[in-house]
C-alpha cells in the first residue's frame, strides 16, 4: 500500500493561477519530499522538507508541512504552461533512502 | 554528470521471452533501486541495492523477477518469463549515503504481447 495518497489526482487550471496539491501520510516521518515528472521522463526532486520545519520555499515553490495531521501541501505559484506535469510526495520507508511515493497529481496548466 | 542512464528505452516482447533491463547509477552513488510504474499501481518499489548487495527485495512480484548488481556501475533486473501484466515503465534510481534525494533514469518501457 503507498505511504502517501494526493489529492487531487488531476488539477487543470489557467497560466498564473497557482496550484495546490495536498499529500496525506501514515506514519510518522523525518523528511517529506515531492518530485515532478514530466511525462515519458523519470521523476526529478524538488524539494525536502524536514519533520521540524513547517515550512519551506523553493523558487515559485512552497511546501508545508503538518505532522499533527500527518499532511504536507505544494503550492506552485503563478503557473506556467512548462509546469504541466505529475507531482508526487515521497516518504522514507525501511532502512537507507528508500522512499515510498503517492499516486500523484496530474497538474495540466493551460496557456 | 550523465545522470542514471537505462537502456534499452523501449522493449516490445512476446510472452514467454526473457527480458534484461539494464542500469548505470551516478558515479559515486551506493543506493540503487529499481521502481515499477503502471497506472493502476503507481510507482512501486521492486528491490533496493546498498553497496551492490540487496537490501530489500520485498516488492519483487514473484521469482520471474531477479535483479543483479555486480559493481558499483552496473545492475539489472531480469524478468524470464515475461507475462503481458509485466507491462509498465521501470524506472532505476541511485542516491547517495546521508543525502535522502533520488536521482530516476528515464525508464524503460516494457511492453509483453
Amino acid at each position: 500500500s503507498q505511504q502517501g495518497e494526493e489529492d487531487p489526482q488531476a488539477l487543470s487550471i489557467q497560466e498564473g493561477e497557482n496550484a495546490t496539491m495536498n499529500c496525506s501520510y501514515k506514519t510518522s516521518i523525518n523528511n517529506l519530499q515531492w518530485y515532478r515528472q514530466n511525462s515519458g521522463r523519470g521523476l526529478v526532486h524538488l524539494i525536502l522538507i524536514r519533520s521540524n520545519e513547517r515550512e519551506k520555499h523553493s523558487g515559485r515553490l512552497r511546501v508545508t508541512l503538518d505532522t499533527s495531521k500527518k499532511s504536507s501541501s505544494l503550492l506552485i505559484t503563478a503557473s506556467r504552461a512548462a509546469d504541466t506535469a505529475s507531482y508526487f510526495c515521497a516518504t522514507p520507508r525501511g532502512a537507507g533512502n528508500m522512499l515510498t511515493f503517492g499516486g500523484g497529481t496530474r497538474l495540466m496548466v493551460k496557456p | 554528470d550523465a545522470g542514471v542512464i537505462q537502456s534499452p528505452r523501449h522493449e516490445v516482447t512476446e510472452m514467454g521471452q526473457e527480458v534484461t533491463l539494464r542500469c548505470k547509477p551516478i558515479s559515486g552513488h551506493n543506493s540503487l533501486f529499481w521502481y515499477r510504474q503502471t497506472m493502476m499501481r503507481g510507482l512501486e518499489l521492486l528491490i533496493y541495492f546498498n553497496n551492490n548487495v540487496p537490501i530489500d527485495d520485498s516488492g519483487m512480484p514473484e521469482d520471474r523477477f531477479s535483479a543483479k548488481m555486480p559493481n558499483a556501475s552496473f545492475s539489472t533486473l531480469k524478468i524470464q518469463p515475461s507475462e503481458p501484466r509485466d507491462s509498465a515503465v521501470y524506472f532505476c534510481a541511485s542516491g547517495s549515503a546521508g543525502n535522502e534525494k533520488l536521482f530516476f533514469g528515464s525508464g524503460t518501457q516494457l511492453s509483453v504481447l
